[in-house]
């Protein structure tokens, strides 16, 4: 099945810049998907297809990617942006369908 | 504004069958190219899709729990069901519902999730 690579966490000082990469095999020809999970709560979308942000998630908020990365950046990062990320993908080419990466907890300094 | 929420036992025994219910709210589960879907954690770990499941009744399971796992739907109360069968301790999660954009797209709405403890 299809295995998406994240780093384990990130650490990041107020008001800097965070960026979560999310690796795999062609991924460029895959539509990437992030989500944020705070401790004890459901995952909230807050990147779709690749670069577009839900109405209500900031624009300090994007995702971009290349062939073989794609990377949520998170601008003038805020304490409340402290939480796990996961990137998720549709591989259609098999049965397990849907794939989340392992995660990345973000950690604000 | 759609809300989903889980509901169930928190507690179920081993070898016995996981049931939970999945109510959608300010929506219909019968609405044209939604899919409504399982997804779990366990304690600590990641994120895992478990299966989805149309408003026909059309339905698509994960691999890992082919065998063990029926999701079903009732458009009449806009609820929609997993059961997962020989529950054994590794099923211990948090079990999340969840409104699947279309086929293939994102998951968009996501209910608080329900934590069941299989002992």
């Amino acid at each position: 099945s299809y295995v998406l690579s994240a780093p384990l966490s990130v650490s990041v000082a107020p008001g800097q810049t965070a960026s979560i990469t999310c690796e795999g095999d062609k991924i460029g020809r895959k539509v990437v998907h992030w989500y944020q999970q705070k401790t004890g709560q459901a995952p909230l979308l807050v990147v779709y297809d690749d670069r577009i942000r839900p109405s209500e998630i900031p624009d300090r908020f994007s995702g971009s990617k290349s062939e073989t990365t794609a990377t949520l950046t998170i601008s003038r990062v805020e304490a409340e942006d402290e939480a796990d990320y996961y990137c998720q993908v549709w591989d259609s080419s098999s049965d397990y369908l849907y794939v989340f990466g392992s995660g990345t907890k973000v950690t604000v300094l | 504004q759609l809300q989903l929420q889980e509901s169930g036992p928190g507690l179920v025994r081993v070898s016995e069958t996981l049931s939970l219910t999945c109510s959608v709210f300010g929506g219909s589960v019968s609405r044209n190219s939604h899919y409504w879907v399982w997804i779990r954690q366990p304690p600590g770990k990641g994120l895992e899709w478990m299966g989805s499941v149309y408003y026909s009744g059309t339905t698509y399971y994960s691999p890992s729990f082919k065998g063990r796992i029926t999701m079903s739907i009732d458009t009449s109360k806009d609820q929609f069901s997993l059961m997962l069968t020989s529950a054994s301790a590794a099923d211990t999660a948090s079990y999340f519902c969840v409104r699947q954009f279309a086929y293939g797209a994102r998951f968009d709405y996501w209910g608080p999730g329900a934590f069941v403890t299989v002992s």
